[in-house]
């Protein structure tokens, strides 16, 4: 079956950086997308990423290793205001997004 | 503002209710699609439409009803809803169905809550 799997939950401190990880297991891959939602927000587009490596933008990058089935978003220089949720999505063959459950990021002063 | 904008935000109704969600984007996207979000849950495809013919329907209950009457607009007619129907509904649009340019704009979403 295909699945996505990332941390529920995470914590982390202001001015720091924090890495959430994306595993995902599709039938094909076209890419790997995140999204950023904050609590009673649209989600919104933060990166896409179809080739190895990492893609910088910001102070957010975005991480794939196709052979691996694994993605992470780095987030540096943290902000109160990215406390929010960290979807990942990964689009199989037939360019189907299939959703992880999404990482509550909680930034503490 | 993401350029999809979903009304009513919130809704409250009861299992007899009728009602429906309206969802605009003017962003000139060809694809529109109805996603349900549970709390801790996945984000759930419900239906997609690219140019105002549906091409996806996952096995959603009849008691949901989409209408896409022209490319900018998009409803989800509700009636005789159960209570674990709660939840956020959220439209979204993007330019394609494939490749990168399927990246999705949101809408802020409609929370429903049933009686």
């Amino acid at each position: 079956g295909q699945n996505i799997d990332q941390p529920t939950e995470m914590t982390a401190t202001e001015g720091a950086i924090v890495q959430i990880n994306c595993t995902y297991q599709t039938s094909g891959f076209n890419g790997l997308f995140w999204y950023q939602q904050h609590a009673g927000e649209a989600p919104t587009f933060l990166s896409y990423n179809v080739l190895d490596g990492l893609e910088e933008k910001g102070r957010f990058s975005s991480f794939l290793s196709r052979s691996k089935g694994y993605s992470y978003l780095l987030l540096k220089e943290l902000q109160m205001k990215d406390s929010a949720s960290y979807l990942c999505a990964s689009m199989d063959s037939n360019y189907q997004l299939i959703w992880g459950a999404g990482t509550k990021l909680i930034i503490k002063p | 503002e993401t350029g999809v904008t979903q009304t009513p935000r919130h809704l409250v109704m009861g299992m007899t209710n009728k009602k429906s969600l309206k969802c605009e984007q003017h962003l000139g996207h060809n694809a529109m699609y109805w996603y349900k979000q549970s709390a801790k849950k996945p984000l759930e495809l419900m239906f997609v439409y690219s140019l105002e013919e549906r091409v996806e329907n996952n096995s959603v209950p009849s008691r949901f009803s989409p209408e896409c009457p022209n490319s900018s607009h998009l409803f989800l007619h509700l009636h005789t809803l159960q209570p674990e129907d709660s939840a956020l509904y959220l439209c979204a649009s993007s330019q394609d169905l494939e490749g990168p340019t399927r990246e999705l704009f949101f809408g802020e979403g409609s929370r429903l809550t049933v009686l």
